[in-house]
């Protein structure tokens, strides 16, 4: 069974440009999340989608963040414009598939550094 | 709010030398409570997935245990490859469902 996928897995931008991560779930997991991971830290929930709907953004930055899973399967996560804080690995990860209604997991996840 | 703290955050253990890791939280109910085990460069990979005080779980070296406020993970005679990052995470009955709120980590380091 194929993991999931993320892309690109590396990204350097200077601040106030803008970029976007693309994430490929699990075949089959209707729930797909963004976490954002700041070194020496645990992974902070940024947005969760249940299909194509958002169940909880209630820790996304909406003034610069946004996200969207079209048609219920890959997603794409979009910072614009960028700041230096947003320096961290963004992890993709799906859950709520057959016998693993609970876990996540995860993908290898992209590390952004804005200079 | 939910709250995990782990600890210790680093860990120093010489091959074979068996350890605990402990992860305390505070949730208005738990739903479930998440190891994770992460390596430099990687997302974080599942272990063990622990619903009620009492249970146990066993993977090789690891053993995962929970009580109403903290959970351990018991490393019985670690070697060099059982070294990286582990996570430890709480889904509570607050929040979205299925919601993971994380702990910082411990870093363990198993030495030759």
């Amino acid at each position: 069974e194929a993991g999931v996928a993320q892309s690109p897995r590396y990204k350097i931008i200077e601040k106030r440009q803008s970029v976007a991560f693309w994430c490929n779930p699990i075949s089959g997991h209707a729930t797909l999340y963004w976490y954002q991971q700041i070194l020496g830290q645990g992974p902070k929930l940024l947005i969760q989608f249940q299909n194509n709907g958002v169940v909880d953004d209630s820790q996304l930055p909406k003034d610069r963040f946004s996200a969207e899973r079209l048609k219920g399967v890959d997603s794409t996560l979009k910072i614009q414009p960028a700041k230096l804080e947003d320096s961290a690995v963004y992890l993709c990860a799906s859950g709520g598939g057959q016998g693993s209604y609970n876990e996540q997991f995860f993908g290898p996840g992209t590390r952004l550094t804005v200079l | 709010e939910d709250q995990v703290t782990q600890s210790p955050e680093a860990l120093r253990l010489q091959e074979g030398e068996s350890s605990s890791l402990n992860c305390s939280y505070t949730v208005s109910g738990l739903r479930g409570l998440f190891w994770y085990r992460q390596d430099p460069g990687k997302g974080p990979e599942f272990l063990f997935t622990l619903y009620s005080a009492g249970e146990e779980k066993e993977k090789e070296r690891l053993k995962a245990t929970l009580t109403k406020k903290e959970s351990f993970l018991h490393i019985t005679a670690p070697k060099p490859e059982d070294s990286a990052t582990y996570l430890c995470a709480v889904q509570g009955i607050s929040g979205s469902a299925r919601q993971l709120t994380f702990g910082s980590g411990t870093q363990l380091t198993v030495l030759p």
